[in-house]
């Protein structure tokens, strides 16, 4: 069975520091992979999404950048951290097609200080 | 352009009170999927249910209920006999069957009053 793993579960990190929150996804190849968030008491903003091996496609310009090293692992990274960054982060899969639903991990509470 | 729209941000209800959730969309393609997924506190998202553009047939879940309209592009979710676990943030989504975005609205927050 398909599992999605994505860590940590919670960070707090100062302003201007950088960051990496990671996601890999297990017993499937080739996924849709993306990257979303959600600011306190607001919806699911989708950041980037990915269909394959150093594929990033970006939603929404701001401080924050995609990659996609292997098949199955995503990241997300900031260089300089702004308060504005601070929020839910969820990570989530799906197979190819539009008509697949996405399978979400247990997001990271990213706080900055 | 796809987009999707939940414009009730918060809904309280009284245990045992039946409740509709709104869900409107946008999107120009012919082909399409609706989703709906619950977030409870926890903050994991459950996946609910998924419909394509070519099925209006309304489904019925325990008592869970979708009525999905081509005609006024609505995906509404209704639940019945209320309870205090159905308290959660509520999405509705939307994907096309072209490109690859999977977009959501901005959520409903039940509060379910026992």
């Amino acid at each position: 069975s398909q599992t999605i793993h994505q860590w940590p579960a919670t960070l707090v990190q100062p302003v201007g520091s950088p960051l990496s929150l990671e996601c890999t996804v297990e017993g499937t190849s080739n996924p849709n992979l993306y990257w979303y968030r959600q600011a306190a008491g607001r919806g699911l903003q989708l950041l980037f999404y990915s269909v394959g091996i150093g594929q990033i496609s970006s939603e929404v310009p701001q401080n924050l950048s995609a990659s996609r090293p292997q098949d199955r692992q995503f990241i997300l990274s900031s260089k300089k951290l702004l308060l504005s960054d601070s929020g839910f982060y969820l990570c989530a899969w799906r197979q190819y097609g539009g008509n697949e639903k996405l399978f979400f991990g247990s997001g990271t509470q990213l706080s900055v200080l | 352009a796809q987009k999707v729209t939940q414009a009730q941000t918060e809904i309280s209800v009284v245990e045992k009170e039946d409740v509709t959730l709104d869900c409107v969309y946008e999107t120009r393609d012919t082909t399409y999927y609706l989703f709906w997924y619950k977030q409870p506190p926890s903050g994991e998202l459950v996946f609910l249910i998924r419909r394509n553009s070519f099925d209006e047939q309304n489904e019925i879940s325990g008592r869970y209920s979708w009525n999905f309209q081509k005609s006024t592009s609505s995906f509404n979710f209704t639940i019945t006999a209320s309870q205090v676990v159905d308290s959660a943030v509520y999405f509705c989504a939307l994907s096309a069957n072209t490109g690859n975005q999977f977009y959501f609205g901005t959520g409903t927050s039940l509060t379910v009053i026992p």
